[in-house]
């Protein structure tokens, strides 16, 4: 089956500092999503992505939907403490009705 | 309701006891999802529904796991004679027929499962 290699798999990082994280597949995907789960919570989407190319922003977050349509970026500006918590990427297949999910990247925020 | 609700959010049982997990999709949502999450690890696909079609029980780790979807809204995983190695969040999200993959899930908060 389709599988995501998601990278790193947890970073350590100063406040402050910028953040970024990717994930490879050998499959195509023609949407890439980025979520976020907090302690305690399930995941929330932050960034979908539906374009080979496509670099989209939301505040200090940008992600980019690879070229070859099997990877993906997301990147993390100015990193606050409230940052911290698992982010997964996930890639979809139109009308396959499920997703395939990264292992994820647990982000540590140092103040 | 506004979110996927689960419950309860925390169930502790004795080894061998059977447990069941309810999720309570976002109304109008078809597709519904349960995932299994250890502690500080990725997300394990278990089961998903998909209106009326057979649901895909790929991700089910043996025959002690099984789901139920009645009336297409509410779901129940139910766990037989659970082991300790159950012990985990379980995670239920609902998306739109096309949602899944282009706007995403909704997940709950999850059932933290503990099996002592």
């Amino acid at each position: 089956g389709q599988q995501l290699n998601q990278s790193p798999q947890s970073m350590f990082i100063q406040e402050g500092e910028d953040v970024s994280m990717n994930c490879t597949s050998s499959s195509i995907f023609n949407t890439w999503l980025w979520y976020k789960q907090d302690p305690g919570e399930g995941p929330v989407l932050l960034i979908a992505l539906y374009k080979a190319g496509e670099l989209t922003s939301n505040g200090r977050l940008t992600a980019q939907f690879g070229i070859t349509r099997k990877d993906s970026f997301l990147n993390i500006s100015a990193s606050i403490p409230s940052d911290v918590g698992i982010y997964f990427c996930a890639g979809g297949v139109t009308n396959a009705g499920k997703s395939t999910f990264g292992d994820g990247t647990t982000l540590t925020v140092k103040p | 309701g506004a979110g996927v609700s689960q419950s309860p959010s925390n169930k502790v049982t004795e080894k061998g006891k059977d447990v069941e997990l309810r999720c309570d999709p976002i109304s109008g949502h078809t597709a519904l999802y349960w995932y299994r999450q250890s502690l500080g690890q990725g997300l394990e696909f278990l089961i998903y529904f998909q209106g009326n079609s057979a649901p895909d029980k790929s991700g089910l780790p043996s025959d002690r796991f099984s789901a139920e979807r009645t009336g297409g809204s509410v779901s129940t995983l139910t766990i037989q004679r659970t082991q300790q190695e159950d012990s985990a969040v379980y995670l239920c999200a609902s998306s739109s027929l096309q949602g899944a993959t282009i706007y995403g899930y909704t997940f709950g908060s999850g059932t933290r499962l503990t099996v002592v």
